[in-house]
Parts: C-alpha cells; sequence; structure tokens
C-alpha cells in the first residue's frame, strides 16, 4: 500500500534561517507532488506541484522553492524565513490525476520567530 | 480560473442534529469537486467527491453531498452528526481540462457539542 511521510512534524525557526522539508512517498511510482499551505482563515493554498522529476510548478510568487531530486521526494526549501511563512504545510500525491484522490501526509507546523 | 467559497467559516451544531455545510465554486468550465476532512493537527482525508452522473454524491461517515449545476454549488449534508464529526472541513474543485491542480476553500469548522 501507498504511504506519504512528511517531516519534520513541527519546527521554530529564527527569521532569515533556511528552512528545508521533505516529503516521500512510498509503494508507487510517477506519483504528482503537492505542497500546500495552511494559514489561519485562508484555507489551503497551493505553492508548488510536481507531475515528474526536475518539472515544478509554482502557483505562488513567493520566499519558498521547491525541488524534486528524485521520483517520489518532494522538497519545500528557503533561503532565509520570513515572518509570514509561517503556517501548516502539507504535502499531497496523486496518481496522475488529482480528480482521483489526493492523499495528505500529517503536515508540518513551522513557526518563524 | 475556478475559485471556491465556503461562507461558513464556523458551524456549532448539538450531537444527533442535523448540518448542511456550505460551499459554492465559480469557474467558467466544467469542474470535478470534491470534500475533505481534516481531523485537528493531521492531513487531509477525502469524504466524497463528484466527477458525473448522480447529482447525489454519498460519501464516508455518513456524509452526502449535491451538485447543482445552476446554482454553482455543492453543498455536504449529514442528518445525524456525531461528537466524532468535530473536524475541519474543505470544498475543492478541479478543472476538468487540467486536473492537475486542485483549488481548496477556506474549510469550515464543524464544532458537535453533546
Amino acid at each position: 500500500s501507498q504511504t506519504i511521510h512528511q517531516w519534520p512534524a513541527t519546527l521554530v525557526q529564527p527569521v532569515g534561517s533556511p528552512l528545508s522539508l521533505e516529503c516521500t512517498v512510498e509503494g508507487t511510482s510517477n506519483p504528482n507532488l503537492y505542497w500546500y499551505r495552511q494559514a489561519a482563515g485562508r484555507g489551503l493554498q497551493l505553492l508548488f506541484y510536481s507531475v515528474g522529476i526536475g518539472q515544478i510548478s509554482s502557483e505562488v510568487p513567493q520566499n519558498l522553492s521547491a525541488s524534486r531530486p528524485q521520483d517520489r521526494q518532494f522538497i519545500l526549501s528557503s533561503k532565509k524565513l520570513l515572518l509570514s511563512d509561517s503556517g501548516f504545510y502539507l504535502c499531497a500525491w496523486s496518481e496522475g490525476p488529482m480528480n482521483t484522490e489526493a492523499f495528505f501526509g500529517q503536515g508540518t507546523r513551522l513557526t518563524v520567530v | 480560473a475556478q475559485s471556491v467559497t465556503q461562507l461558513d467559516s464556523q458551524v456549532p451544531v448539538f450531537e444527533e442534529a442535523p448540518v448542511e455545510l456550505r460551499c459554492n465554486y465559480s469557474s467558467s468550465v466544467s469542474v470535478y469537486l470534491f470534500w475533505y476532512v481534516q481531523y485537528p493537527n493531521q492531513g487531509l482525508q477525502l469524504l466524497l467527491k463528484y466527477l458525473s452522473g448522480s447529482t447525489l454524491v454519498k460519501g464516508i461517515n455518513g456524509f452526502e453531498a449535491e451538485f447543482n449545476k445552476s446554482q454553482t454549488s455543492f453543498h455536504l449534508r449529514k442528518p445525524s452528526v456525531h461528537i466524532s464529526d468535530t473536524a475541519e472541513y474543505f470544498c475543492a474543485v478541479s478543472d476538468r481540462r487540467n486536473t492537475d491542480k486542485l483549488i481548496f476553500g477556506t474549510g469550515t469548522r464543524l464544532q458537535v457539542f453533546p
């Protein structure tokens, strides 16, 4: 069966520090991968999605970047965190189109101080 | 571009009462529609989805939703809620021509009281 792992679960980082959140999927190949951010009162905002290795689509211009170095690995990064980067970050995958079903990780609670 | 509106940020209800969580969408093209549930500090889980066919869709945990094309709505209902239904509920939409993206609403917090 397929599983999705996302870590760390919580993270407190100072302003200006770098960020690296990792997400891996097991039990499937060539999944579509997604990073969402959930901020209070704003629902889930799609940040990046990837339909294959090295293919990244950015939805919102911001302080973050994403990379997909391996088929089932999706990394969210920042060189210098801002206070506004605080939020709950969710990784998700789907077997191709999202009209099938998207499976979400447990999320990472990031607090920038 | 698609957008989703969930008008109610919070819905308080007593146990065993019926509930309706409202969702309206905006799109110039045909869409697929979804409801996801998020329990505290967890990821999201699919409740149900509408792709085609019958406009009344049944999902897990006794939830159902009805697609109304003329009103561009996809409201979620349950005839009798339980304490364990307390969670955040998200409506989402994807474009039938480009299903690589899922656009979510801002969520509705369902709070069930004993």
